[in-house]
């Protein structure tokens, strides 16, 4: 079965930038959708087609998607950023959704 | 606005049946396909179930094949889930979410989420 590889955890001070991974077998290839997730709260799509920020989403998530990684990055970091992030894909070859491990961005 | 409502968790023992649904309002119900995912304390999200927007695709995670069954009422514009014998590893948070386009048949990604229903099974 597919496998997405996540950092269990980044940590950074306000304002700087927080780049998040997820590494896959030729991962560059598949579709990436990445998700929020704060305590007690439900999941929320920030990044979807690799790249493509639903119209809630500050700018400053974007998303990238090469090779073996795919990377969300957010910009200028703030307080209210802090949260679980994950990665999703469709394995077209089981016809199986994947999730990533989850990153705990922490802001100092 | 979207709304999607899970109902119907609960305490289970270990071998029984629990039926979970999902109220939807604020979109056109028929045209999204629909998934669940699921939560164990303290760990990540696990893809369940998704049903494609005409019920015509069903695809499920290898940890509940044959013992859970998506399903969609259109007319009701409502999810469900059933649930056969549980175990304890399926103890979790279950959330609905409707997919982010129209016309999927199970591989969009899953764009608004509920809030959840809790699945404690337990002897």
């Amino acid at each position: 079965s597919y496998v997405l590889t996540q950092p269990p955890s980044v940590s950074l001070a306000p304002g700087k930038t927080a780049t998040i991974t997820c590494g896959g077998n030729n991962i560059g290839t598949k579709n990436v959708h990445w998700y929020q997730e704060k305590p007690g709260q439900a999941p929320v799509l920030v990044v979807y087609d690799n790249s493509v920020r639903p119209s809630a989403i500050p700018e400053r998530f974007s998303g990238s998607n090469s090779g073996n990684t795919a990377t969300l990055t957010i910009s200028r970091v703030e307080a209210g950023d802090e949260a679980d992030y994950y990665c999703q894909v469709w394995d077209t070859s089981s016809d199986h959704w994947v999730f990533g491990g989850g990153t705990k961005v922490t802001v100092l | 606005q979207v709304q999607l409502v899970e109902s119907g968790g609960g305490v289970v023992q270990p071998g029984r049946s629990l039926r979970l649904s999902c109220a939807a309002s604020g979109f056109t119900f028929r045209n999204y396909g629909m998934h669940w995912v699921r939560q164990a304390p303290g760990k990540g999200l696990e893809w369940v179930a998704v049903i494609s927007y005409d019920g015509n695709a069903k695809y499920y995670a290898d940890s509940v094949k044959g013992r859970f069954t998506i399903s969609r009422d259109n007319s009701k514009n409502t999810l469900s889930l059933q649930m056969n014998s549980l175990r304890s590893a399926d103890t979790a948070v279950y959330f609905c979410a409707k997919d982010v386009t129209i016309s999927c048949g199970g591989d969009c990604p899953p764009a608004y989420w509920g809030q959840g229903t809790l699945v404690t099974v337990s002897s």
